[in-house]
C-alpha cells in the first residue's frame, strides 16, 4: 500500500447504528487530519492530530469520535447520526504540523450515507 | 470576509486554451500555498505548491504568488478536458500551527 488509504470506501447505515472508518498513511507523517465535504460545499476540518495527540477539534458534534492510536492509523467512530451527516469524509495527512512546508495528502474518502 | 476566497465559476475555456484561476487570502502571515485539483466524486490530489513570491513552473502549470497583493493563481496553459475540475487553493496559516484553510474551489470546465 502507498500514501494514503481510507476504509471502507462506501458505507450505509441507519441513525441507530454504530460504524468506524478508517485511516492508514504509509508516508511517515506525524499529523493527520479528517475532513468533511457535503455536496458543493468547501471541505470542513474536522480534527488534527499531531504525534497522536488531538490539537484541533472544530466544534464537531460528539457522534463524531476520533481515534489515533499511533502516528500511522486515524479512526473515526460514528453513532446515531443524522442524514446531513451523509457525505465524503476524507483523511489527510501530512510530514508535520508546526512547518510551514506544511503538504497535505488526502485519502481516497470515504462515501457515507446515513438513511 | 472569508480567509481564502476563489471565484465559485464554472470558468470554462476552449481545450487548447491558458486557463487561469485565482485566489485571495486574508492572513498577511501566510508562508506557504497549494493548488489541488479534485475531480468529481474523487479525493483532492496537491499538484503545486508555491512558497516565495513569484512564479512556480511545473510543465503545463504555472503557480503565482505575489504575498504585497495577497494573492495566488494557477495557470494551465493547452488545456485539456481532462483538465476539467474543481481546483482548491490552500494556505497556510499561522507559521503552520494550524491545518491548512481551504478556498471553496473553483469549477473548471475545458471544452473540446
Amino acid at each position: 500500500e502507498t500514501g494514503v488509504t481510507q476504509t471502507p470506501r462506501h458505507l450505509v447505515m441507519g441513525m441507530t447504528n454504530k460504524k468506524s472508518l478508517k485511516c492508514e498513511q504509509h508516508l511517515g507523517h506525524n499529523a493527520m487530519y479528517w475532513y468533511k465535504q457535503s455536496a458543493k460545499k468547501p471541505l470542513e476540518l474536522m480534527f488534527v492530530y499531531s504525534l497522536e495527540e488531538r490539537v484541533e477539534n472544530n466544534s464537531v458534534p460528539s457522534r463524531f469520535s476520533p481515534e489515533c492510536p499511533n502516528s500511522s492509523h486515524l479512526f473515526l467512530h460514528l453513532h446515531t447520526l443524522q442524514p446531513e451527516d451523509s457525505a465524503l469524509y476524507l483523511c489527510a495527512s501530512s510530514q508535520v504540523l508546526g512547518m510551514a512546508y506544511n503538504e497535505q495528502f488526502f485519502g481516497p474518502g470515504t462515501r457515507l450515507t446515513v438513511l | 470576509q472569508k480567509e481564502v476566497e476563489q471565484n465559485s465559476g464554472p470558468l470554462s475555456v476552449p481545450e487548447g486554451a491558458i486557463a487561469s484561476l485565482n485566489c485571495t487570502y486574508s492572513d498577511r502571515v501566510s508562508q506557504s500555498f497549494f493548488w489541488y485539483r479534485q475531480y468529481s466524486g474523487k479525493s483532492p490530489e496537491l499538484i503545486m505548491s508555491i512558497y516565495s513570491n513569484g512564479d512556480k513552473e511545473d510543465g503545463r502549470f504555472t503557480a503565482q504568488l505575489n504575498k504585497a497583493s495577497q494573492y495566488v493563481s494557477l495557470l494551465i496553459r493547452d488545456s485539456q478536458p481532462s483538465d476539467s475540475a474543481t481546483y482548491l487553493c490552500a494556505v497556510n496559516q499561522d507559521m503552520g500551527r494550524r491545518a491548512l484553510t481551504f478556498g471553496s474551489g473553483t469549477r473548471l470546465q475545458v471544452q473540446p
